[in-house]
């Protein structure tokens, strides 16, 4: 079994609604991380979280909102989704250091949304 | 704030052919280095890594040496295939408390039998 995994793995939905974005992981790691990749542009960074009780907003967090709702489950809302967060959406893990080792982070498989 | 530089693509190249990718970054301190490969429809995989200065990262038959002179980070390797046709991204980790990667733009490699 992958240890990362993302759900949905493909999503349509119209201008307006709600979306979530799930992301569960069995890598026993504290640190997780949403980001968004655009063609050209590689992977931007939306939200990171270090534990439960620990959100921090990321490069581009506007319009987008996070919930830990356990070490291993990193959700990623879209409160009003708009055609521009259209992309492909990556959930990432990575132990502290020591042993994940110096920042690695580790994958999922990606989430393509596309907004009408 | 940090940045990572990469070499614009798309590359394509014959197989056996020899690769370089471009990286270079900007950052304060000495950050650590990653090269990560996403092969079609699947997320990032680390494809090799280096922590400080000179250190050399490799794997599968790939090399990148960490240049604090030159900030640079490029990716090598001597005969490539067309099973190592993907997309390859430079990134660098802060190392503070935060360690967030801040990824280039990615380089789309094709590789024709």
């Amino acid at each position: 079994d992958a240890d990362v995994t993302q759900t949905p793995r493909n999503r349509i939905t119209k201008t307006g609604k709600r979306i979530m974005l799930e992301c569960s992981q069995t890598k026993g790691h504290d640190r997780m991380y949403w980001y968004r990749q655009d063609p050209g542009l590689g992977l931007r960074l939306i939200y990171y979280s270090f534990d439960v009780k620990d959100i921090n907003k990321g490069e581009i967090s506007d319009g987008y909102s996070v919930s830990r709702q356990a070490q291993a489950k990193f959700s990623l809302s879209l409160e009003s989704a708009i055609p521009n967060q259209t992309a492909l959406y990556f959930c990432a893990t990575s132990g502290v250091a020591g042993t994940g080792g110096a920042g690695t982070q580790y994958f999922g498989p990606g989430t393509r949304l596309t907004v009408l | 704030g940090d940045s990572v530089t990469q070499m614009e693509g798309p590359v394509t190249l014959s197989e056996e052919a020899f690769l370089t990718i471009n990286c270079t970054y900007t950052a304060t301190g000495y950050p650590s280095l990653f090269w990560y490969v996403q092969y079609p429809g699947e997320g990032l995989q680390l494809l090799l890594k280096a922590t400080k200065a000179d250190d050399k990262g490799s794997n599968k038959g790939f090399e990148a040496t960490y240049r604090k002179e030159t900030t640079s980070f490029h990716l090598e390797k001597g005969s490539v295939q067309v099973s190592d046709s993907a997309v390859y991204f430079c990134a660098l980790s802060d190392k503070g408390s935060a360690r967030q990667l801040t990824f280039g733009s990615g380089t789309q490699l094709t590789v024709l039998p």
